[in-house]
């Protein structure tokens, strides 16, 4: 089983439409933490949001908002209001440790691309 | 700060050819690590270090191999590519033993093997 999951694959929604990111994840590990990265057509990973896994408070910048759902292993990402500017690639990752102990590894989901059209 | 710093930004291999993709960081990271990017495939990690002399494996270990003699470089080395290694490589950086800290990237290696 994948530990992130984001199912949706690509995304197309008319600017100012608000949208939703699906994140899934998978773990055993008790201290972890959640990111969200976005990557827009020139390639660079911008960084977005760090979750730890004690803090379930929902979290809002500007547009952007994420809730943080630990009874159904969820950290989804909601842009409100879409711009064009918003299209990239998007990527949930998950920081936990394989064994419960020792290094932290972060893996990434699959991506989902956004597309705004104008 | 320049952060983390990779080289070369594109490079084309014959198939059998041996490389060296550099990573260099400047902000004391004690965590670094590479992944690669594959279309639809997310970025995977191939492997990691907490420390100098310390590495291990990561998803995709295999064709890759990696050291780390000082704090500021993990270079990752192709001894023998192949054209299953086209990919786009990224390095990362992380404070700690990569935790929640946050992870720096760097800006990305275009890799073709032809």
């Amino acid at each position: 089983a994948q530990k992130v999951t984001q199912a949706q694959t690509e995304i197309s929604v008319v600017e100012k439409e608000d949208v939703t990111l699906d994140c899934v994840y998978e773990t055993r590990d008790t201290t972890y933490y959640l990111f969200w990265y976005k990557q827009p057509p020139s390639g660079e990973l911008v960084f977005l949001i760090r979750r730890n896994s004690f803090d379930e408070q929902n979290e809002i910048s500007g547009r952007y908002s994420w809730n943080f759902q630990k009874s159904t292993s969820s950290f989804n990402f909601t842009i409100t209001a879409s711009q064009v500017v918003d299209s990239a690639v998007y990527f949930c990752a998950l920081s936990d440790r394989v064994s419960g102990a020792g290094s932290y590894q972060l893996t990434f989901g699959k991506g989902t691309k956004l597309s705004v059209i104008p | 700060n320049a952060g983390v710093t990779q080289t070369p930004k594109f490079q084309v291999l014959k198939t059998g050819q041996s490389m060296t993709l550099q990573c260099a960081q400047d902000m004391n990271h004690e965590y670094m690590s590479w992944y690669r990017q594959d279309p639809g495939m997310g970025l995977r990690l191939i492997h990691y270090s907490v420390g100098a002399g310390i590495t291990d494996q990561g998803e995709v270990p295999n064709g890759y191999n990696v050291s780390r003699s000082t704090t500021e470089d993990f270079p990752l080395r192709l001894l023998s590519a192949a054209p299953s290694q086209t990919s786009v490589y990224f390095c990362a950086s992380a404070r700690g033993t990569g935790a929640g800290y946050g992870y720096t990237f760097g800006s990305g290696t275009r890799l073709t093997v032809v």
